[in-house]
């Protein structure tokens, strides 16, 4: 699986939008970008995952670039409660193996 | 979360000793993972299931095994405890099908080891 980067961490206001940049060049035309993230000690929590088409669910929008080397996580109106860490990762739709999760990015929302 | 609970939540044993983690999932998925969490290395997966009794190694699987004699089941032991196995340990589930493909973890077992 292609490997991702991060920022280690990133602040964001209250109700303003949390975007949250991956890098992925070396992904593969068959591998899926996924978005998890992990709420201070509980086990991570799927939030989104895409292709090459831009993505919305309840929790959020993933915006993937053209060439698919990196994608963008859009959560329009960050609360309090999505201060977590946000992990991007790439993988093999139909493979039983890992994830590999790396270190991620931690969003603090500020009051 | 897919019916996944863990047991012990929380673990204190001594260097040498043997430790065994269970992970209990109700949803029938195939695929179980184990995971250990450390400070600056995010998850990294030790081993992975992908049916009973079939296993195999993770980036991490050193000094670690495991067993998975019922679907439900996903047993990690450590034979031989050591103080660089103190971590917090996820358990995850995979269903085989499915339109998100995505892993539904357990809450966490922090073991100590002094």
């Amino acid at each position: 699986d292609a490997k991702t980067t991060q920022p280690p961490s990133m602040d964001c206001a209250e109700g303003r939008a949390a975007n949250l940049p991956c890098n992925h060049s070396t992904i593969s035309g068959n591998e899926y970008v996924y978005w998890y993230r992990q709420i201070h000690s509980q086990g991570p929590q799927y939030i989104i995952h895409g292709l090459k088409n831009n993505e919305t669910n309840e929790m959020a929008s993933l915006i993937i670039t053209e060439d698919r080397k990196s994608s963008t996580l859009i959560l329009p109106h960050a609360t309090l409660r999505d201060t977590a860490v946000y992990y991007c990762i790439v993988r093999v739709m139909d493979t039983g193996n890992q994830f590999y999760f790396g270190t991620g990015t931690s969003l603090t929302v500020i009051p | 979360d897919a019916g996944i609970t863990q047991s012990p939540r929380h673990k204190v044993t001594e260097t040498g000793t043997p430790v065994t983690l269970r992970c209990h999932q109700t949803e029938n998925h195939r695929y179980m993972y184990w995971y250990r969490q450390d400070p600056g290395h995010g998850l990294r997966l030790i081993h992975y299931s992908y049916g009973v009794k079939d296993t195999d190694k993770g980036e991490v699987s050193d000094g670690y095994s495991v067993s998975r004699s019922k679907t439900e089941d996903f047993l990690l032991t450590l034979e031989s405890a050591t103080s660089s196995q103190t971590s917090v340990y996820f358990c995850a589930a995979r269903a085989v099908a499915g339109v998100r493909n995505e892993q539904f973890f357990g809450p966490g077992t922090r073991l100590t080891v002094l």
